[in-house]
């Protein structure tokens, strides 16, 4: 069924250094890749999102590619601040129902 | 604030009892999606409503169900609960089709004790 793995589930870096978060999603008619963070005890933030005609897209520090080929995508923060901590979500939206099957999160810790 | 709104923010009930979480969707958006997420767990996709009509359906339970009213606003209901059932429930909600993005509310605290 539609699946969309996320790794790792933890990760710690130190403040200045880069974070990549791995997704891997199963259904190949998915169209729309968004990314959350989500602060603890509070709301899901949509932080950037990629469309599937497009390779990767940037703003500022956070940057996200797409390999439609090999179905997955990756975010990517690079010069990691101590507010970047948070846990990061990935998902895959299915062509048509705009439906979202999210990745299980990964916890990222910026250590100053 | 993304403009979503979600009352109660916290629920404290007991096993058996029957609760009823609200959503009012961002001014224009048609869609609603209603998660669960329980404590250090991901979001798992409940149910969505568009314009009234149900859309999709996830990993829903027979106890739980929801709807969308005319003036879009949802409901999500929620019977014989079970002390599993304590978590965060979000709603979110988005525009017309063509539009993906979709906008979360700050959340539901339910407990059952």
């Amino acid at each position: 069924g539609e699946n969309v793995e996320q790794h790792p589930s933890t990760l710690s870096v130190q403040e200045g250094d880069s974070a990549v978060i791995k997704c891997t999603y199963s259904d190949s008619a998915s169209n729309y890749f968004p990314w959350y963070k989500q602060e603890l005890g509070k709301r899901p933030q949509l932080i950037i999102d990629i469309r599937s005609n497009v390779g990767e897209k940037k703003d500022q520090r956070i940057a996200v590619t797409l390999n439609k080929t090999a179905k997955h995508f990756s975010l990517h923060i690079t010069e990691t601040q101590p507010e970047d901590s948070a846990v990061y979500f990935c998902a895959a939206s299915l062509a048509g129902t705009y439906k979202y099957i999210f990745g299980t999160g990964t916890r990222l810790k910026v250590l100053a | 604030d993304s403009g979503v709104t979600q009352t109660p923010k916290h629920l404290i009930t007991a096993t058996g009892q029957r609760v009823t979480l609200r959503c009012s969707p961002r001014s224009g958006d048609l869609s609603v999606y209603w998660y669960q997420q329980s404590l250090d767990q991901g979001l798992q996709f409940l149910i969505q409503y568009y314009n009234g009509e149900e859309r999709a359906k996830g990993n829903i339970l027979e106890r739980f169900s929801a709807q969308q009213f005319p003036d879009l606003h949802s409901e999500l209901n929620l019977s014989s609960l079970e002390l599993g059932d304590s978590a965060l429930y979000f709603c979110a909600s988005s525009g017309l089709a063509g539009k993906n993005e979709q906008f979360f509310g700050p959340g539901t605290r339910l407990t059952v004790l």
